[in-house]
């Protein structure tokens, strides 16, 4: 089974500054596929970053970009240039590339960024 | 292309109480799911289906039932809704083939008292 741990419930950051939130991820399978979603407090889920087991660079979207360490299991999310219109939930996920292709979520991360 | 349609947006229930959420999808998607998030959490799979006819249990099935009788629509059941189903609830789709491509609908908030 999957497993993702965020062990930050909580992050402040001052806006323009740059901000890294962790996940850690547990699977034997050698193929998935690690996301990061952002939660509004208007609720929707906004799909940031995706990064996939076998790409050999980390992603980067915009101001977003996916420190990929695959030794360590981790899949950190760095903005840069943080605004205010980044304070939200973020939530670090992955699904395997066979099977039921479901996420698996972790617990989330409230980020708030300070004018 | 509207992507994934959730109905309800909101909806309170008293205790005993059945519904159905829906969702559709018009992206002829083959996966389908259903999770629900409780306050302060992240998603949890509830229900997933990988084509018309297919359905399989998630990690919190219990209280729910779905069925797939076409590709584009996976409704959810609630039958005797209780407090503890209070919740957020998400449908999500994919392709399978590419799996990075994860759909979400709106989100239904439901309210059991």
């Amino acid at each position: 089974a999957q497993k993702i741990t965020q062990t930050q419930p909580g992050m402040f950051v001052q806006e323009k500054e740059a901000v890294t939130l962790d996940c850690t991820y547990d699977t034997s399978d050698p193929s998935y596929g690690l996301f990061w979603y952002k939660q509004p407090s208007s609720g929707e889920m906004i799909f940031l970053i995706y990064q996939g087991s076998y790409d050999q660079q980390n992603a980067t979207e915009g101001r977003y970009s996916l420190n990929f360490q695959k030794a360590r299991k981790s899949a950190n999310l760095v903005i840069s240039a943080s605004q205010l219109g980044d304070s939200a939930m973020y939530f670090c996920a992955m699904s395997l590339d066979t099977g039921r292709r479901a996420l698996t979520f972790g617990s989330g991360t409230r980020l708030q960024v300070q004018p | 292309n509207a992507g994934v349609t959730q109905t309800p947006k909101f909806r309170i229930l008293k205790i005993g109480q059945s519904m159905t959420l829906q969702c559709a999808q018009d992206m002829n998607h083959n996966y389908m799911y259903w999770y629900r998030q409780d306050p302060g959490m992240g998603l949890k799979l509830i229900y997933y289906s990988v084509g018309a006819g297919i359905t399989d249990k998630g990690e919190v099935p219990n209280g729910y039932n779905v069925s797939r009788s076409t590709t584009e629509d996976f409704p959810l059941r609630l039958e005797l809704a209780a407090p503890s189903q209070t919740s957020v609830y998400f449908c999500a789709s994919t392709l399978g083939r590419d799996s990075r491509a994860q759909y979400f609908g709106p989100g239904t908030r439901l309210l059991v008292l």
